[in-house]
């Protein structure tokens, strides 16, 4: 089955700490995406890649960074520098299309991680 | 610059009533329109999506349409059941981007459906 992988689901973290999200996808997709999303909340863009080994900051960048060195892989560093790391995390991929077309883009999403820091 | 305007909830109905959720638009480019619904607990699911000006959305009873004169793709059902109670997102696409970034999202409006 096609489809983006986030783990772990639930993630408890002291205080201090770094820890890192780990989101896989199989569609094949050029293009990921971490958002944060708060109880009750929208959603928030963290970081986003379109391509390999590049990749660009997001609406709340300060205290996350990123890699992309695989096509299928787009891992979330959470570090001690982000004040209040506590939320839940969604990864999402998407390819490009042409405009207006029926392959236009479309982001699909992970299943999520929430992550609470003690 | 490009954003998504979503009804604000959360929207309480009584099953079996008619459903809406208003959502407009502002886009630079030419834009593509979708609706995700979200499980508690879980990401967000794509429910319809449109591509172009007066195409219409339609997924398991719900229905948008694409209206560039209005710039509005309304969410509709005719009769909503317990299982819709979920947190539903406007969202946006771009082509080309007026930033890096071509996806836009509402903040979202949540719907609670009572026996």
């Amino acid at each position: 089955d096609g489809g983006i992988t986030q783990s772990p689901k639930y993630l408890f973290r002291k205080e201090g700490q770094n820890v890192t999200l780990s989101c896989e996808q199989n569609l094949n997709h050029d293009a990921m995406y971490w958002y944060r999303q708060d109880p009750g909340q929208g959603l928030r863009l963290i970081y986003y890649s379109q391509i390999v080994n590049d990749f660009q900051k997001g609406d709340i960048a300060e205290g996350y960074s990123v890699s992309r060195e695989k096509k299928e892989s787009f891992p979330l560093t959470v570090t001690s520098a982000q004040k209040n790391p506590t939320a839940f995390y969604l990864c999402a991929s998407s390819n490009p299309g042409l405009a207006g077309g029926p392959y236009a883009d479309t982001q699909y999403f992970g299943p999520g991680t929430r992550l609470t820091v003690l | 610059g490009d954003s998504v305007t979503q009804m604000e909830g959360p929207v309480t109905l009584s099953e079996e009533a008619f459903l809406t959720i208003n959502c407009t638009y502002t886009a630079t480019g030419y834009p593509s329109l979708f609706w995700y619904v979200q499980y508690p607990g879980e990401g967000l699911q794509l429910l319809l999506k449109a591509t172009k000006a007066d195409d219409k959305g339609s997924n398991k009873g719900f229905e948008a349409t694409y209206r560039k004169e209005t710039t509005s793709f309304h969410l509709e059902k005719g009769s909503v059941q317990v299982s819709d109670s979920a947190v539903y997102f406007c969202a946006l696409s771009v082509d080309p981007p007026s930033t890096g970034n071509q996806f836009y999202f509402g903040t979202g409006t949540s719907l609670t459906v009572i026996p």
